[in-house]
């Protein structure tokens, strides 16, 4: 099935730093990706919606500067924390639409989620 | 807008007794929904979608547009089913727009 490889897993960084997040499709190509931020034991909160060959669209409340979402190809998908917080501490979860219609069960492929800490 | 509610944060069961994990929604139009299961450290796995019909693992879950719910059920829960469990509405169609996320019920299987 879909696969959706996201990385790095876990960071850590400095107050004023930027991280950078990358999302790729291991063997589809993903035109859209979602990206949501999860609190813990919490649901996910929809930040933006990425589109190759287009501007991202941000969700009501999501500051564009501080979060970069850049779809760079087909295959890859990034989001860019600019100069980080701690209050951006956060688990950051990417995922791609189905591909197909049809009735059979399948979804939404997630990314395994970046453990963001600013100190 | 369309919103989804898990009325229930914390669910608590034992082994081999029945489950019922609740979702409403709220969408004017057609929905399209979904269950995703969270287990510890790993990533969100589609469990169902409405439209397939299909029991998973043992759950089934039914759309009752007449009352808006789609709720999860598993005759004879299971240790290895304690997880997140978050219900999803698809507002989007077969054009697959962004989810719209369920609060999550963090459901505990007792042996």
């Amino acid at each position: 099935g879909a696969v959706v490889s996201q990385h790095p897993s876990r960071v850590i960084c400095k107050s004023g730093t930027s991280v950078k997040i990358e999302c790729r499709s291991l063997d589809f190509q993903a035109t859209t990706m979602f990206w949501y931020r999860q609190f813990p034991k919490q649901s996910l909160m929809l930040m933006a919606t990425s589109n190759e060959g287009s501007k991202a669209t941000y969700e009501q409340g999501v500051e564009k500067d501080k979060f970069l979402i850049n779809h760079a190809s087909l295959t890859l998908s990034t989001l860019t924390v600019t100069s980080a917080h701690p209050e951006d501490s956060s688990f950051y979860i990417c995922s791609a639409p189905p591909l197909l219609g049809g009735k059979g069960n399948y979804g939404y492929t997630f990314g395994s989620g970046t453990r963001l800490t600013v100190v | 807008a369309q919103r989804v509610t898990q009325p229930e944060k914390l669910l608590s069961v034992f082994k081999g007794a029945p489950v019922e994990l609740k979702c409403n929604y709220s969408y004017s139009g057609s929905p399209e929904l979904f269950w995703y299961v969270q287990y510890s450290r790993q990533r969100l796995q589609l469990l169902l979608r409405h439209i397939s019909r299909e029991s998973i693992k043992g759950f089934t879950a039914d759309l009752n547009k007449g009352e808006t719910s789609f709720h999860l059920k598993k005759p004879f829960a299971q240790e290895e089913d304690s997880a997140m469990y978050y219900c999803a509405l698809n507002a989007g169609g077969t054009s697959y727009g962004k989810l719209t996320f369920g609060q999550g019920t963090i459901l505990t299987v007792h042996p």
